[in-house]
């Protein structure tokens, strides 16, 4: 098993350009999220999904976009990038009910 | 609203001492906590969980999590730390909805290893 996987790695945009974070997991798990870090803020939530065709907002939601068309992979997009979007992102996936999330290994992105 | 809470930004100790890294949650009703553990420009790696039963939890990598409703404290120790332990260390708190299931996690403590 791959685990979750995000690709690319790093990236660099200028601001106004469009991008999208892929991210896909192999272990057959209904529920899968997106999160921005910080430097001193921890983790916040994006977006997160239930199921294919189902996504709801997080706790900081604004500039992105995510669809769920599989169970495997939940692609995060930006639209228009700004110099606030820089961040390291990541994406998890867990099981329904009290579970752990199993984490990528986070994609570092730059808007210049 | 959940929140979570760790005191500790930085954290510094020799390798072979004991290690106790804090957290404090809020939350209305009966929490499920994690610590989870960052290597620098990797993901996240869960240590330890609790969802309920035994108070004393223990974890991988010979970590420990006790908690303790009365205080809202879910304390991450080790009794001798290695210089692999050297990382920055998540404490999180979970609540289950009708549309997932949602962390909200702590500001991360930094533990540096002193040889």
């Amino acid at each position: 098993n791959a685990g979750v996987t995000q690709t690319p790695k790093f990236r660099i945009l200028k601001i106004g350009q469009s991008m999208t974070l892929q991210c896909a997991q192999d272990m057959n798990h209904n529920y899968m999220y997106w999160y921005r870090q910080d430097p001193g803020m921890g983790l916040k939530l994006i977006y997160y999904s239930v199921g294919a065709g189902i996504t709801d907002k997080g706790e900081v939601p604004n500039g992105y976009n995510v669809s769920r068309s599989t169970t495997e992979d939940f692609p995060l997009r930006l639209e228009l990038a700004a110099p606030s979007q820089t961040s390291v992102y990541f994406c998890a996936s867990s099981l329904p009910g009290p579970n752990e999330q199993f984490f990528g290994p986070g994609t570092r992105l730059t808007v210049l | 609203a959940q929140s979570v809470t760790q005191p500790d930004i930085h954290i510094t100790v020799s390798e072979g001492a004991s290690l106790e890294l804090r957290c404090n949650y809020s939350y209305g009703a009966t929490p499920y906590l994690f610590w989870y553990v960052q290597s620098p420009g990797q993901g996240l790696q869960l240590l330890l969980k609790y969802f309920s039963g035994d108070t004393l939890v223990q974890g991988i990598k010979g970590f420990e999590a006790e908690f303790k409703r009365s205080q809202s404290s879910f304390n991450l120790r080790k009794p001798s730390v290695h210089w692999s332990d050297a990382a920055e260390y998540f404490c999180a708190v979970g609540r289950i909805t009708g549309g997932g299931n949602k962390l909200t996690f702590g500001t991360g403590t930094q533990l540096k290893v002193e040889l």
